[in-house]
Parts: C-alpha cells; sequence; structure tokens
C-alpha cells in the first residue's frame, strides 16, 4: 500500500508567479490535511478537506491561497503570484474513514522556494 | 498563538538510556495528542498516540504519559538507539463526529526537539 504521495518533491517559482502543489492520499483515505513549515518552526496548519468538501479552512491565508479535494484525482493546493514569504516545506497528509482515523499519515512534503 | 509547547529544542542522550522529551499545552479541549518522528527532508512519521481518558500508552520501546491536570504530556524511549536521533514532535488535536470513528480535526504542533543519541 503505498503512502502519502506529494509532488513534485521541490518547485522552484519567481515572485508573482503560482504554484500547484499535488498530494495523493493512501488508499482508503478520504481526508486530506495541508500543513506548511517555515524554517525552525513547527507544523502549521492550513486546511482539512474531504472529497469535494472543505472542511476546516481556518489556516488558510485569506488572499492568493485557495485547495480543493475533487471526486478524481489528487488534491491541489494553488498559491497565486507568489511571495518571497510563501517559501516552506508544504506537507499533506491523509486519515482514513475507517479502521484507524486517529492518525494522520504524512507525505515526503514539497520544498518550496521563491526567487 | 503557541498552544502547544516543546520547551527544549535539543536532548543528548548516550545509546542505551532513556530520553525523555516534554509536551506542555494551554487548550484544555485537546483530547488527543500525538508524537511524531521526522528527518531532514522527509515528512513526520507517526509513532505514538494517547487518548485523553487515558494516562500511559505504550509501544515497545515508546512510551507516552498524559497529565491532564497539569497539561503535560511526555515522550519515553528506553533503551534509546542512534537511530532514534532525530527532531520530534508532539502534536494536539480535537476530535469531532461521534462515539468511534470520530474523525481526528486539525493538529496543533510544537516546534519540535531535536534527539541526538550518541554511541
Amino acid at each position: 500500500n503505498a503512502g502519502v504521495m506529494q509532488n513534485p518533491r521541490h518547485l522552484v517559482r519567481r515572485r508573482g508567479q503560482e504554484a500547484r502543489l499535488r498530494c495523493s492520499p493512501m488508499k482508503g483515505h478520504s481526508h486530506v490535511y495541508w500543513y506548511r513549515q517555515l524554517p525552525e518552526e513547527g507544523l502549521k496548519f492550513m486546511v482539512y478537506l474531504q472529497k469535494e468538501n472543505i472542511i476546516d479552512e481556518s489556516g488558510m491565508p485569506k488572499e492568493r491561497f485557495s485547495a480543493e479535494f475533487p471526486k478524481e484525482g489528487p488534491s491541489i493546493l494553488r498559491i497565486q503570484q507568489v511571495v518571497r514569504g510563501d517559501s516552506a516545506a508544504y506537507f499533506c497528509a491523509s486519515s482514513p474513514d475507517r479502521g484507524r482515523p486517529n492518525e494522520q499519515y504524512f507525505g515526503p512534503g514539497t520544498r518550496l522556494t521563491v526567487t | 498563538d503557541q498552544q502547544v509547547k516543546q520547551n527544549s529544542p535539543s536532548l543528548s542522550v548516550q545509546e542505551g538510556r532513556i530520553s525523555i522529551l516534554n509536551c506542555d499545552y494551554t487548550n484544555s479541549m485537546f483530547d488527543y495528542f500525538l508524537w511524531y518522528k521526522k528527518y531532514p527532508a522527509e515528512g513526520p512519521t507517526f509513532l505514538i498516540s494517547i487518548s485523553s481518558i487515558k494516562d500511559k500508552n505504550e509501544d515497545g520501546r515508546f512510551t507516552v504519559f498524559l497529565n491532564k491536570s497539569a497539561k503535560h504530556l511526555s515522550l519515553h524511549i528506553v533503551p534509546s538507539q542512534p537511530g532514534d536521533s532525530a527532531v520530534y514532535f508532539c502534536a494536539a488535536s480535537v476530535k469531532f463526529g461521534a462515539d468511534r470513528g470520530s474523525t481526528l480535526g486539525r493538529l496543533y504542533f510544537g516546534r519540535g526537539t531535536q534527539l541526538t543519541v550518541w554511541p
């Protein structure tokens, strides 16, 4: 059973460009969470989604950031008009509906660098 | 607003000895707690968790203790091994939904403790 997959692993964008980060949850998982880790800090929650629904977006910046988890395909975190402060590691996690819903399993992360 | 705090940024322990990592939280609504281990350039790996209805959970070399009155939890690793060297994150959450199978909500993470186990 493959783990949580994220791509790309590294992404370089110039200021003002758009960044798209993809996350494929583990098989059988329908809950997806996005977190961001700034240098020397812990992970900060951004958004929690289920298929086609945003459950909690209280950690998302009000502008330029959006997320979706369509019925088919991976979850996408989209950052428009990136700025240097968006440089960070972005982690996706998933959890199952049944069995062990109390753990979130993390992907390897996407390291975004804004130049 | 840091609701989960790990006040020791680093800990150094000799191989074979006990490692004790500490974590404090401020939100009394938290009812589920987790520990993750993270190597550089990788995602966090789940280690062990504990529900607020318990005060101890053990899994092999790892034991988590929860003191709700003090809003404090700790992770004990015995015996420590060089492969345990990593950053350890404490996380807390509020579960929602009914009964068993309720969903884990967002995780609140501490800033992490770098554990170094030397031979």
